[in-house]
């Protein structure tokens, strides 16, 4: 029979629009989280983090919210561009001093020109 | 810095077949991850190491997965035999973990298929 694969998020804006992607984390002592970027046929990159003693932080044209009560976070992408298709993913510390990250399934961003 | 440097990009071997995936990690950086990507599971963390030495190994599939990291430039990534259902995308990622950030840097990938 057919394999089921893992069935993302996706989130479709046209150009220009504002995107808001959003991620629920599962460990309450994480202190520490990012975003990624992965295009097609590449590893994920780096976008942007937030410490937990934030709740807030931008860059350009992307802004991180961070809701500790809810265990929330979310990116922001101002203008979106056709550049910006790809899957985001979310990933927390957990916590620990022991250096690895806990990722979430990711979300597609697709982006119609 | 040229960032993660993973070899090879493609690797297409037969089943039962001896894999090692090599990489070579950020200078300076003290941590080193190797993650495995496919449709069904994503992003998978197989095994990590600090300081070239193995923190957890609790992601590797089984006995015919295993990790080296010789020194802080190199580590490999061995599969022996291969299976099929090994074919997959593998990352390397690294991170420097000074003021507790824990960014990891992820390599271009290595996408292996086992017919």
């Amino acid at each position: 029979g057919e394999s089921v694969g893992l069935h993302l998020p996706t989130l479709s804006v046209q150009e220009g629009d504002n995107s808001i992607i959003n991620c629920a984390y599962s460990n309450s002592a994480s202190d520490y989280f990012i975003w990624y970027k992965q295009e097609s046929g590449k590893g994920p990159q780096f976008i942007i983090d937030i410490r937990s003693n934030m709740d807030k932080r931008q860059g350009q044209r992307v802004t991180v919210l961070l809701n500790k009560t809810v265990k929330h976070l979310s990116l922001q992408i101002a203008a979106t561009q056709p550049g910006d298709s790809a899957v985001y993913f979310c990933a927390e510390n957990g916590g620990g001093s022991q250096g690895n990250l806990i990722f979430g399934k990711g979300t597609k961003l697709s982006v119609k020109p | 810095d040229a960032g993660v440097i993973q070899s090879p990009r493609h690797e297409v071997t037969e089943m039962g077949q001896e894999v090692t995936l090599r990489c070579k990690p950020i200078s300076g950086h003290d941590y080193l991850f190797w993650y495995r990507q496919t449709m069904m599971r994503g992003l998978e963390l197989l095994i990590y190491f600090n300081n070239n030495v193995p923190i957890d190994d609790s992601g590797m599939p089984e006995d015919r997965f295993s990790a080296k990291m010789p020194n802080a430039s190199f580590s490999t990534l061995k599969i022996q035999p291969s299976e099929p259902r090994d074919s997959a995308v593998y990352f390397c990622a690294s991170s420097f973990s000074r003021g507790r950030t824990d960014t990891q840097y992820f390599g271009p990938g290595t996408r292996l298929t086992v017919l």
